[in-house]
């Protein structure tokens, strides 16, 4: 079976300053990983994925992740947030192939002026 | 516009009223599913189902009930529900069924059942 941990539930952080909200997962089976970013009052959205390849994955708003499978680790980091960015963040898994989706229980990161 | 959309957006019932929430996507995806959100343990999945009549169980299907007879659509049925079934519901839908595809989520059902 699969489980993802994200070790912060809360991650307060000021407008500028950088950030990383982690995310552990584990599996016997190689995955995919995601992160996805929920803006208050609304679903889900896609930020990055990893499915293969370099391990680094980027997205259009700055934020990027490493898929570091000796940690079975793939935080995600952004050199310098803006209000933004304030929002819920999920990391998640799927088995390669498969199709039930494992998400963690989320960090809520609040960016202050 | 792709999108995902669900119906209704709020509904508050009484335990053993049986309610359907309907959920529907434009973009002629294969793969739906439900999940359910709840304060500390992110989003855990109910049913999932891979094509027209082809559904499966995820992590937490008991009390629930799902039916794919259409391709757009995926509703979800509580015969009878309990409080422990108040919660946030998101569907989603992606192009295929592996595992890497994005999933798209709809706006949410705030359900509450006292």
């Amino acid at each position: 079976a699969q489980s993802v941990t994200q070790l912060d539930s809360q991650v307060p952080v000021f407008e500028e300053a950088p950030v990383e909200l982690r995310c552990n997962y584990s599996s016997s089976v190689s995955v995919y990983l995601f992160w996805y970013v929920q803006y208050p009052n609304q679903g889900l959205q896609l930020l990055l994925k990893y499915l293969s390849g370099s391990t680094l994955v980027e997205s259009i708003n700055g934020f990027e992740a490493e898929f570091n499978k000796s940690q079975t680790s793939f935080h995600l980091r952004k050199p310098s947030v803006h209000i933004s960015d304030t929002a819920e963040y999920f990391c998640a898994v799927t088995v390669t192939g498969g199709f039930k989706t494992i998400f963690g229980a989320g960090t809520r990161l609040f960016v202050k002026a | 516009e792709a999108q995902v959309t669900q119906n209704p957006r709020y509904l508050i019932t009484v335990t053993g009223k049986k309610l359907t929430v309907t959920c529907s996507q434009n973009m002629n995806h294969e793969y739906m599913s439900w999940y359910r959100q709840d304060p500390g343990l992110g989003l855990r999945q109910i049913y999932y189902s891979m094509n027209v009549e082809v559904t499966d169980k995820g992590d937490v299907p008991e009390g629930y009930k799902v039916s794919r007879k259409e391709k757009r659509n995926f509703p979800l049925i509580l015969e009878s529900p309990s409080p422990n079934q108040t919660s946030l519901y998101f569907c989603a839908s992606s192009v295929g069924a592996d595992g890497g595809d994005t999933q798209y989520f709809g706006p949410g059902t705030r359900l509450t059942v006292l």
